[in-house]
């Protein structure tokens, strides 16, 4: 168990819906990593968020959003779904950086099905 | 740009075989750091090592070895007497920003079945 809380774990929605996927990182951990895994695109970065501010971006499209609240928790909000948006995302934490060893610690994911 | 490539779409061994998994990465970076994660069939990606571009030393963590040679911008990873628990999709990853955490590209991932 790597301390990092995602959900929902599936989901299964139409083309043209909206969704919200939560993450809750490690206690302590500031940064807050989305990743999307689908067979075509493999593994690719979406947005980081740094103590509640936008640090990288990715390859996030114009349609998902993310955002990072006080408590420190994150969410993916994906709108007009289409069926290319099935995947699995992932959300990931690491620690400060101070004594930061490098490792990212990954949730469970939540993959999403769009039919 | 930075990329990472894992040539080997699929390997298959028998349990006890050693096995080699490929890593080759580009980037322009002086300074950047390599990694293996591991995904079983569960789903979750859990991390293995970490290499920082500055030290090339090899590192042997029980039947898990990794060879990083700059030479040939490679970092493969080798599982000694495999077992059937190692089944799992495999991946290299690079990052060059670690101020404030990890940007990882990760390459296309080897799937590993080891067979009893």
């Amino acid at each position: 168990d790597s301390g990092v809380t995602q959900t929902p774990k599936h989901l299964i929605t139409a083309t043209g819906q909206r969704v919200t996927l939560r993450c809750s990182p490690r206690s302590g951990d500031l940064s807050v990593y989305w990743y999307q895994q689908s067979l075509d695109q493999g593994l690719q970065f979406l947005i980081q968020y740094y103590n509640g501010e936008e640090r990288a971006k990715g390859n996030i499209l114009e349609r998902f959003s993310a955002q990072q609240f006080p408590d420190l928790h994150s969410e993916l909000n994906l709108s007009s779904l289409e069926l290319g948006d099935s995947a699995l995302y992932f959300c990931a934490s690491s620690p400060l950086p101070q004594g930061f060893t490098g490792e990212l610690f990954f949730g469970e994911g939540s993959r999403l099905t769009v039919l | 740009a930075q990329k990472v490539t894992q040539a080997q779409t699929e390997i298959s061994v028998v349990e006890k075989e050693d096995v080699t998994l490929d890593c080759v990465y580009e980037t322009r970076d002086t300074t950047y750091y390599l990694f293996w994660y591991k995904q079983p069939p569960s789903g979750e990606l859990v991390f293995l090592i970490r290499r920082n571009s500055f030290d090339e030393q090899n590192e042997i963590s029980g039947r898990y070895s990794w060879n990083f040679q700059k030479s040939t911008s490679s970092f493969n990873f080798t599982i000694t007497a495999s077992q059937v628990v190692d089944s799992a999709v495999y991946f290299c990853a690079l990052s060059d920003n670690m101020e404030y955490g990890n940007k990882l590209v990760f390459g296309a991932g080897t799937i590993l079945r080891v067979k009893s």
